[in-house]
Parts: structure tokens; C-alpha cells; sequence
């Protein structure tokens, strides 16, 4: 079965802080990454996403894969207390494959 | 560019009710269409998933259903509501085909009570 890990937090960073969040997957056939902002009562909304080893950079964010050690990471640079959110990790395989595993998320806090 | 709209955004239904939740997107053609529902607290629970009209596939068996009468309309129902239906329902779609490199993205929801 195929799995993916997230710590579940909270993670608490003061503003201006980097955040850094991790997930971790079982499917070494795996070959794209998502990474989804999901604030309190409302829908994931996608943020990142990354397919190749290596780091991929947006703005404040930094995507970080790793497919050897099979994790995928998320860097959250000068953090503001609007990231407040939790983090969704998303992966999916290759093959033909049309459903996403997704991990439970982290809880972000960003104290002033 | 693609939106999707999901409604109602919130109700509030007695136990043994119908339930009918409606998804439409719109910018593209024969989308990857899904149903998820969220419980409070944890974590997204894929319902059902669609590749083409008529065609739904179901993850998780129980009194709730799932139609594609158009390309980009899909429905989640139920004849009788439980307590236990509850959540957060999500809609997402995706680009069709196999194509892996193709996020999910998300309906605003639909936040049901059932009481």
C-alpha cells in the first residue's frame, strides 16, 4: 500500500523564520510531487509542484526532492503569519496512474 | 484558463434526507473529475473518480453514489443521509488521460452537517 508520511505538527516558526516541512513516501515508482496550502475551512489550493531531483524555487518557496532517500521537502522562506496553513504532500506514480496519494499534512504556525 | 464551482458551499440536512452535491469545470475538455470528502481534523479521503462520462470508479463503498452525465459535470448523491456523512466535500479535477505530471485542483467544497 502505498503511503505518505507527514509529520502532523504543529510546526510553530516565529515571522521571518524559514519552515521547513517534510514528507516522506513507499512508492519508489513515484515521479511527481505536490505540494498543497489548506487553510482552516477552506480547500487545498496547489502551491508547488516538482517532478525532477533536486530544489525548485517560487518566490518564498523552495520545493526539495530527493527520490534516492524517497522525500520530498518544502521551504518556506522569511515566513509570514498568512502561511499559517497546513501543508499537503502529494505524490503520484507513473503507469497511468490518475489518483494522488496524499499525506495528512503538517500544521503550520507563524507567531509574530 | 480552467475554474471549477462546487455548490452548495455549506447544508444542513436530517439524517435519512437525499443528498445532491454538483461539481462543474469549465477551460477544459474530458477532465479527470473526483470526489473527496474531509473529516474534521483529518486527513482527504478519495470517494469516487471519473476518467470519462459514465464512467465512475468507487474507493470507498457506502450509501453515497456518483454520476458524469456531461464531460464536466459530475454529482455526488446519496438517498439517505448517516450521521457519519458529515465533512468536508471536496471536488477536484485534473487534466485527462493518464498524464501523470497533471495536478488535482480544488472546488471551494462543500461543508454538510448532518443532524
Amino acid at each position: 500500500q502505498k503511503e505518505v508520511e507527514q509529520n502532523s505538527g504543529p510546526l510553530s516558526v516565529p515571522e521571518g523564520a524559514i519552515a521547513s516541512l517534510n514528507c516522506t513516501y513507499s512508492d519508489r515508482g513515484s515521479q511527481s510531487f505536490f505540494w498543497y496550502r489548506q487553510y482552516s475551512g477552506k480547500s487545498p489550493e496547489l502551491i508547488m509542484f516538482i517532478y525532477s531531483n533536486g530544489d525548485k524555487e517560487d518566490g518564498r518557496f523552495t520545493a526539495q526532492l530527493n527520490k534516492a532517500s524517497q522525500y520530498v521537502s518544502l521551504l518556506i522562506r522569511d515566513s509570514q503569519p498568512s502561511d499559517s496553513a497546513t501543508y499537503l504532500c502529494a505524490v503520484m506514480e507513473s503507469g497511468g496512474s490518475y489518483i494522488p496519494t496524499f499525506g495528512r499534512g503538517t500544521s503550520l504556525i507563524v507567531h509574530p | 484558463s480552467q475554474t471549477i464551482h462546487q455548490w452548495p458551499a455549506t447544508l444542513v440536512q436530517p439524517v435519512g434526507s437525499p443528498l445532491s452535491l454538483e461539481c462543474t469545470v469549465e477551460g477544459t475538455s474530458n477532465p479527470n473529475l473526483y470526489w473527496y470528502r474531509q473529516a474534521a481534523g483529518r486527513g482527504l479521503q478519495l470517494l469516487f473518480y471519473s476518467v470519462g462520462i459514465g464512467q465512475i470508479s468507487s474507493e470507498v463503498p457506502q450509501n453515497l453514489s456518483a454520476s458524469r452525465p456531461q464531460d464536466r459535470q459530475f454529482i455526488l448523491s446519496s438517498k439517505k443521509l448517516l450521521l457519519s456523512d458529515s465533512g468536508f466535500y471536496l471536488c477536484a479535477w485534473s487534466y485527462g488521460g493518464p498524464n501523470y505530471n497533471s495536478p488535482l485542483h480544488f472546488g471551494n467544497g462543500t461543508r454538510l452537517t448532518v443532524t
